[in-house]
């Protein structure tokens, strides 16, 4: 079983289009995040959802919108989609309380055309 | 937040040698400091965990040290075989809590037969 799950792993569209990707783990954990890698591998922190509440929310652009309709769940949703949001987007999870590692999805590859 | 600085240069070893691979920080000395790895294509997999009063922690052919006087964690490959060939991250956690945890940009291992 694939503990932290993400759709779709790729993703192709045109500049200013609306996209969604989800994002669903069953590790029971309370705490899961949106990360997004870019070409230079950097991994930053964009949302973290703690029991359905956002508890992180780094400079991020106004047309990403996460939603958490339960806390095995969050999606990410992408308003008018820019070049320069071409990166792989990571999902993650982890427990609420402090020092526990974080479970990562294998990522969704998003291109803009 | 945290600044992290690893060597965002390959790093090549020959197959049976010992890796070592450098995290060091800048600002406030973290409570804890991860190291993952990363396969091409996958997200990152969570290795160890050493906290701040602890200066080594092993598990299997792997060792973490973590100096705070020097800001400064190495993280060494004994024995290494081609299968450890990998991007390894180290992250530390942020100040403000929530986990959020801030991560570097990664070395890369090549381990050549």
């Amino acid at each position: 079983d694939t503990a932290v799950s993400q759709t779709p792993k790729y993703l192709v569209t045109q500049m200013g289009n609306d996209k969604s990707i989800k994002c669903e783990q069953n590790l029971g954990h309370d705490t899961m995040y949106w990360y997004k890698q870019d070409s230079k591998k950097f991994l930053k922190i964009m949302f973290s959802y703690n029991n359905k509440e956002l508890i992180i929310n780094e400079t991020v652009p106004n047309r990403f919108s996460p939603k958490s309709p339960d806390k095995a769940h969050l999606n990410l949703h992408i308003n008018s989609l820019e070049l320069g949001d071409s990166a792989v987007y990571f999902c993650a999870s982890s427990p609420s309380h402090s020092n526990q590692p974080q479970h990562f999805g294998d990522g969704t590859r998003l291109s803009i055309l | 937040s945290q600044k992290i600085e690893q060597n965002s240069e390959a790093l090549n070893i020959q197959e049976g040698k010992t890796a070592t691979l450098t995290c060091n920080y800048t600002n406030y000395s973290p409570a804890y400091l991860q190291w993952y790895r990363q396969d091409p294509g996958r997200g990152p997999v969570f290795l160890l965990l050493i906290r701040e009063n602890e200066k080594e922690k092993r598990k299997e052919r792997l060792k973490v040290t973590f100096d705070t006087t020097l800001k400064q964690s190495l993280f060494h490959i004994t024995a290494s075989q081609p299968a450890d060939s990998a991007t390894y991250l180290c992250a530390l956690p942020d100040s403000g809590g929530y986990q959020k945890v801030t991560f570097g940009i990664g070395t890369k291992l090549q381990v050549i037969p």
